[in-house]
């Protein structure tokens, strides 16, 4: 069981816009810990979609957005194409008493229909 | 280009060791931190450790699950990541990813940060 919780799948037509969310606790996103999001097409290594909340790198289109708020972090694909059919995880830290870590979501699975 | 790549994967037996490594190429390896994450088979990400840069102090930190059998080394003279790993149990099988981790100090604790860029992976499979 992830840290982080993720919807185990999304879907959306083309042209759709879909959202992937992200949960936390007070020991991580609450904590005031960034996320980051990762885009990890089959059979390849994951890519950085979004880091520091909602900052994009350069080449990673502008239909990618990311959020915070509270203890919850969201992903938000506007215009969906095919090719964004992927794996997407959300990453953050967590610093609890028993130590601190790197966390990841469970992934979403996104089907462009 | 910024480039890393993994090697040293393969098939090993419960209880046995193996050593990867990851050669960087096209930026500045010394000042980088690194980590690996790794994904079993059909499964999602999990951070294995990270390594700061020698300016930041060198050290390590690992998740709980390698913590006492993994150990995360560099050579910064050879733009090169280790992972040595020892006792491999069946749940190590998984894809290994090395990763340049943006990772930071304030206030006197240290943070990872995101991770870019990974390299391709390379297989590990604890079974006998």
């Amino acid at each position: 069981q992830s840290v982080l919780t993720q919807p185990p799948s999304v879907s959306g037509a083309p042209g759709q816009r879909v959202t992937i969310s992200c949960t936390g606790s007070s020991s991580n996103i609450g904590a005031g810990y960034d996320v980051h999001w990762y885009q990890q097409l089959p059979g390849t290594a994951p890519k950085l979609l979004i880091y520091g909340n909602s900052n994009r790198p350069s080449g990673v289109p502008d239909r990618f957005s990311g959020s915070k708020s509270g203890t919850s972090a969201s992903l938000a694909i506007t215009g969906l194409q095919a090719e964004d059919e992927a794996d997407y995880y959300c990453q953050s830290y967590d610093s609890s008493l028993s130590g601190s870590a790197v966390v990841f979501g469970g992934g979403t699975k996104l089907t462009v229909l | 280009e910024v480039q890393l790549v993994e090697s040293g994967g393969g098939l090993v037996k419960p209880g046995g060791s193996l050593r990867l490594s990851c050669a960087a190429s096209g930026f500045t390896f010394s000042n980088a931190w690194m980590s690996w994450v790794r994904q079993a088979p059909g499964k999602g990400l999990e951070w294995v450790g990270r390594i700061k840069s020698k300016t930041d102090g060198g050290t390590t930190d690992y998740a709980a699950p390698v913590k006492g059998r993994f150990t995360i080394s560099r050579d910064d003279s050879k733009n090169t990541l280790y992972l040595q790993m020892n006792s491999l149990k069946t749940e190590d099988t998984a894809v290994y990813y090395c990763t340049t981790d943006l990772g930071y100090c304030s206030g006197g604790s240290c943070y990872s940060g995101w991770f870019d860029p990974w390299g391709q992976g390379t297989l590990v499979t604890v079974s006998s």
